[in-house]
């Protein structure tokens, strides 16, 4: 079983539109979660960090964690075509901080059409 | 303000030949220090982590190596690429502490032919 899966997409929207992108965690030790977005032939950049059950919002990104059900989501409200790009889904390693190493997930790709 | 280079942005290189890609920090002391590979159209591979000079640590075994000379920089070499190190290679910090918030380099793209 994989640690962290993201749903497997690709994901398109009209421009506009909320998307939702969801990710769920085997660990429940861990305390902390990472979205990432990463374009095109480009590294992944963080957009949001969340540490505690509920809502985190940041301009239009929202990330939404809820321990008890193992899930992270992220929703990026007013979609528009730069959000184009693939979203990845980072937790810590099962067993602990080891050294602050991350397990991603997959990725899934968005598309937000004009 | 943290930066993080890496260096060279593209490299082709033959089956066989010697690899080393070098990762620098700056703004920052005592990082950790990652390398991840990502194929074409797949995740993040984490290959090595640093947590201090001279410390390395593997997470899969294969024909490279990585070594932490200095505080803030960290190299990726291999005596012998093979046609399946082709990738994106990614060179990233964290604080040392508990957040893990990893931050990456705008990676080094490594084409075997």
């Amino acid at each position: 079983q994989k640690e962290v899966e993201q749903n497997s997409g690709p994901l398109s929207v009209p421009e506009g539109a909320i998307a939702s992108l969801n990710c769920t965690y085997s660990d429940r030790g861990s305390q902390s979660f990472f979205w990432y977005r990463q374009y095109s032939g480009k590294s992944p950049e963080l957009i949001m960090s969340i540490y505690s059950n509920g809502d985190k919002e940041d301009g239009r990104f929202t990330a939404q964690l809820n321990k008890a059900s193992q899930y992270v989501s992220l929703l990026i409200r007013d979609s528009q075509p730069s959000d184009s790009a693939t979203y990845l889904c980072a937790a810590p390693n099962a067993g602990g901080t080891s050294y602050g190493k991350l397990t991603f997930g997959q990725g899934t790709i968005l598309t937000v059409h004009p | 303000s943290q930066t993080i280079h890496q260096w060279p942005a593209t490299l082709v290189q033959p089956v066989g030949s010697p690899l080393s890609l070098e990762c620098t920090v700056e703004g920052t002391s005592n990082p950790n220090l990652y390398w991840y590979r990502q194929a074409a159209g797949r995740g993040l591979q984490l290959l090595f982590y640093s947590v201090g000079i001279g410390q390395i640590s593997s997470e899969v075994p294969q024909n490279l190596s990585a070594s932490r000379p200095q505080d803030r920089q960290f190299i990726l070499s291999s005596k012998k690429l093979l046609l399946s190190d082709s990738g994106f290679y990614l060179c990233a910090w964290s604080w040392t502490g508990t957040r893990e918030t990893q931050y990456f380099g705008p990676g080094t793209r490594l084409l075997v032919l």
